[in-house]
Order: structure tokens, then sequence, then C-alpha cells
């Protein structure tokens, strides 16, 4: 199994600043994902992050948007870039060994 | 696609009554994972358990349990006597074994409400 440490918990934030969040793992895993989570909604795959080459983006999200790292198997980050309030969500990364999905606690972001 | 449906957007019961969430799933794939998630107000999920393809035996839990049915795409939970801290989102999803698609769909989820 694999433990996943994810920062800031929640953070209020202006509009068209920026926001990264953190996410450390305790173990190698060979894949993680970003996922949003908007109010009452289910999750929806933003993009695997690619470990020392750019992340792979769903439909409907950029990397302008949401720039992403991954200089590690165990480290990654997302950037919410230029926020507006319809940014306001849940965002969770996740990281993947042997079929065990795991995921961060979760950043609660409201943008004002 | 891959696909996941959980038809019940709410379920409402009193304490103690047994309860099943409904979970279909499509994918073309014949190696696939499924799981189920509860997510609590604070906003993270727990895990509760993940099933290959390949087994399709029933688990229990205590009062959790699961019904793996192939053939007809379904992965339903069943809560046994619920309770008040039952109460909560309860999310199915499915990854593909495949290379290059392994990250979870998800369905929409159904809320359980377990009144006292």
């Amino acid at each position: 199994s694999a433990v996943i440490s994810q920062k800031p918990s929640r953070d209020i934030c202006q509009r068209g600043t920026s926001l990264t969040i953190q996410c450390q793992v305790d173990s190698q895993v060979t894949m993680m994902f970003w996922y949003r989570q908007q109010p009452g909604q289910s999750l929806t795959l933003i993009a695997t992050a690619n470990q020392g080459s750019e992340a792979t983006y769903e439909s409907g999200f950029v990397i302008d948007k949401f720039p992403i790292s991954r200089p590690n198997l165990t480290f990654s980050t997302l950037t919410v870039s230029n926020m507006s309030p319809e940014d306001s969500s849940i965002y969770l990364c996740s990281g993947q060994l042997e079929g065990e999905a795991f995921f961060g606690q979760g950043t609660r972001l409201t943008v004002v | 696609a891959q696909k996941v449906t959980q038809a019940q957007t709410e379920i409402s019961v009193v304490e103690k009554e047994d309860v099943t969430l409904d979970c279909v799933y499509e994918t073309r794939d014949t190696t696939y994972y499924l799981f189920w998630y509860k997510q609590p107000p604070s906003g993270e999920l727990v895990f509760l358990i993940r099933r290959n393809s390949f087994d399709e035996q029933n688990e229990i839990s205590g009062r959790y349990s699961w019904n793996f049915q192939k053939s007809t795409s379904s992965f339903n939970f069943t809560i046994t006597a619920s309770q008040v801290v039952d109460s909560a989102v309860y999310f199915c999803a499915l990854s593909e074994a495949g290379a290059g698609r392994r990250a979870l769909t998800f369905g929409s989820g159904t809320r359980l409400q377990v009144q006292p």
C-alpha cells in the first residue's frame, strides 16, 4: 500500500491568482493522477502526471490552466492558474501501484 | 470507452435497515478493477474494496458485502443494519488494466442518509 500526503488541505484564494497543490507519496508508484470534484459532483480526471515528461490531459483541461509537474516517482504538483470562482472544487491526487489506487486527503479550494 | 452508472442519486433509510447501492459498468477490456469508495462530509475518499475482473466471489466485511456479477456488469454494495455513521456519498469506480488507461472512472455517486 501507499500513503499520499497532499497539501494544502484547503485554501481560499483571490480570483486571478494561482495555487500550487503538492502530493508526496511514501513509496514509488507507477502512475499518478489528478482529479477535480466540483461541488456536489463526482470526480473527473484532469490529467495523468508522467514522470520526467509533460502530463497527459483529458478533454477540457489544458496545460496553461493546470500545469503539472512530476519530477520523480514519489512527488507531483498541480497548479491552478488564473483562478476564477468556477475553479472552486476539491482537487485530489492519486497514485496507483499494482492495481491499487490511493488518494490524497484532497485540497478544498474556494475562489473569491 | 469505460463508464460507470450509479442510478441512485440519493437514498434515505432508517437506522438498522439494510440498504443496497447499485453500480453498473461498461468496459471493453477483459481485465479491469472495480472499486467502492466512501466520501464523508470531510471530503476525503475512504477506500472500501477493490475487485479484479477475474474474481467473481462475493465478499463480506463486517456489515458490508459486495455482489459482483459479470453477466450483468454489476458490482452492488450492501450495508446490513445501517448506522448513522454510514451516512456519506458512495462512489463506484472502474479502472481498466490495459496500458495507457488506468485512471479510475467514477460513477456519479449515491448519497446515503441514515436517519436515527
